[in-house]
This record gives structure tokens, C-alpha cells and sequence, in this order.
């Protein structure tokens, strides 16, 4: 799996987008983007996962470079409770479920 | 419909014992994960099974062993407990539809401190 580098940490004011980046500039063709996050003493969350056209759901809107080198998750309207370490994590369609965590960002959001 | 379940959610072992954790996946998935956290390592993969065999397993010492029941349920064991196995130990499963890969869904975890 491809290896991700984050930014350790991030503030956002609330109600604002937070946009978290991921460099993936090793992920092969067949590489998924995925997005975690883990909200203190909880379990990490799925939020979203793409690879090679931007996806939006409920929760997030992901942003992949044309050339899959990096990504942006967008948070478009930041609470408090979006308050979470992030993961970006590349995972590969081979049918078995290891997922590589890295370091991930800690953002925190900002009354 | 209910999520990951986990058992128990908080243990307190000594060194040398030996400890069974449980976890119980959401209905109709098959593949269960499991995950170590700790402040100095992260979250680590552990092992993950489905259909009852083992078929991925990271980087841990065989003191760290699991299985898979017929009804998905997973159990993991971890044998003469060090003091660095003081962690968050969180399951995770997921549908493993064939040709794509579904996200996981995790467990609140169960957090083991070895005194």
C-alpha cells in the first residue's frame, strides 16, 4: 500500500471548510484513496474513499489530483464535533481488509 | 442495525497472564479485523479473518493468536502478557464484497492495561 504523508496537526474556525490534505505520490493505479477518522476514545470512521474522480457523500467531499499523486478531504462546514485525528490511507483491491494507519492530522475545529 | 460490539470494554491483566477479547461484527459481514493502538506505535494491524481462516496477519509476535466462529463472531488472545501490551484493541468488520473493497466498520474497542 501506497505510503501517505500528512500534516501532523490543523485549526479551522468553525462553520468554515477544513480542507485536509495527503500526499500519496507512491499509490499505484489500482490504489483506492481512503479516509478515516477517529474522533477521541472512539473507533476510527469511515468518511470516504475514491480513485480517480472526486467523490462527495454526506459526510465530506474528496479532491484527487489528476496525476493521484495527492488528495484534499473537504469538510465543508466544520462543528465541533468534526474535532478528530484524520487518516488518509491507500488501499489496494486485493480482497483482504489490512488497513495501513499512518500518523494522520489532528484537526482541530475552533469556536 | 447494530454495530460492532466488543468485549469487554475495559481489562485489567498482571504480567504473565493470558487474555481472550471478543468481538461481535455486524450482521452479514465476514471479514473481522483486528488493531492495536497505542500512543507510541499508532493503530497497527493485527489480523483479520474470514470465513473462519486467517488471511492476513501483521507484524506481531505469536503471543498474539485469533480466531473466526462460523457466525463471524471473532475472538483474539494474547498470551504472557507484557506490560507493552497495554493498549486500545479495536475489531473492525466489513462485507468484503467480491472485486471491491467496502469500508470497515470498527468497534469502540476494548482498552487492556497489564500491570
Amino acid at each position: 500500500d501506497a505510503k501517505t504523508t500528512q500534516p501532523p496537526s490543523m485549526d479551522c474556525a468553525e462553520g468554515r471548510a477544513a480542507n485536509l490534505p495527503c500526499n500519496h505520490s507512491t499509490i499505484s493505479g489500482n490504489e483506492y484513496v481512503y479516509w478515516y477518522r477517529q474522533i477521541h476514545s472512539q473507533g476510527p470512521q469511515y468518511i470516504i474513499h475514491g480513485l480517480k474522480n472526486n467523490e462527495t457523500n454526506e459526510m465530506a467531499s474528496l479532491i484527487i489530483t489528476e496525476d493521484r499523486k495527492s488528495s484534499t478531504l473537504i469538510l465543508p462546514h466544520a462543528t465541533l464535533r468534526d474535532t478528530a485525528v484524520y487518516y488518509c490511507i491507500g488501499v489496494k483491491n486485493f480482497g483482504n481488509e489490512k488497513l495501513t494507519f499512518g500518523t494522520g492530522t489532528r484537526l482541530t475545529i475552533i469556536p | 442495525k447494530a454495530g460492532v460490539t466488543q468485549t469487554p470494554r475495559y481489562l485489567i491483566k498482571t504480567r504473565g497472564q493470558q487474555v481472550t477479547l471478543s468481538c461481535s461484527p455486524i450482521s452479514g459481514h465476514r471479514s473481522v479485523s483486528w488493531y492495536q493502538q497505542t500512543p507510541g506505535q499508532g493503530l497497527q494491524f493485527l489480523f483479520e479473518y474470514f470465513s473462519e481462516t486467517q488471511r492476513n496477519k501483521g507484524n506481531f509476535p505469536g503471543r498474539f493468536s485469533g480466531r473466526q466462529f462460523s457466525n463471524s463472531r471473532s475472538e483474539m488472545n494474547v498470551s504472557t502478557l507484557e506490560l507493552g501490551d497495554s493498549a486500545l484493541y479495536l475489531c473492525a468488520s466489513s462485507l468484503n464484497r467480491v472485486g471491491f473493497r467496502g469500508e470497515q466498520f470498527f468497534g469502540p474497542g476494548t482498552r487492556l492495561t497489564v500491570l
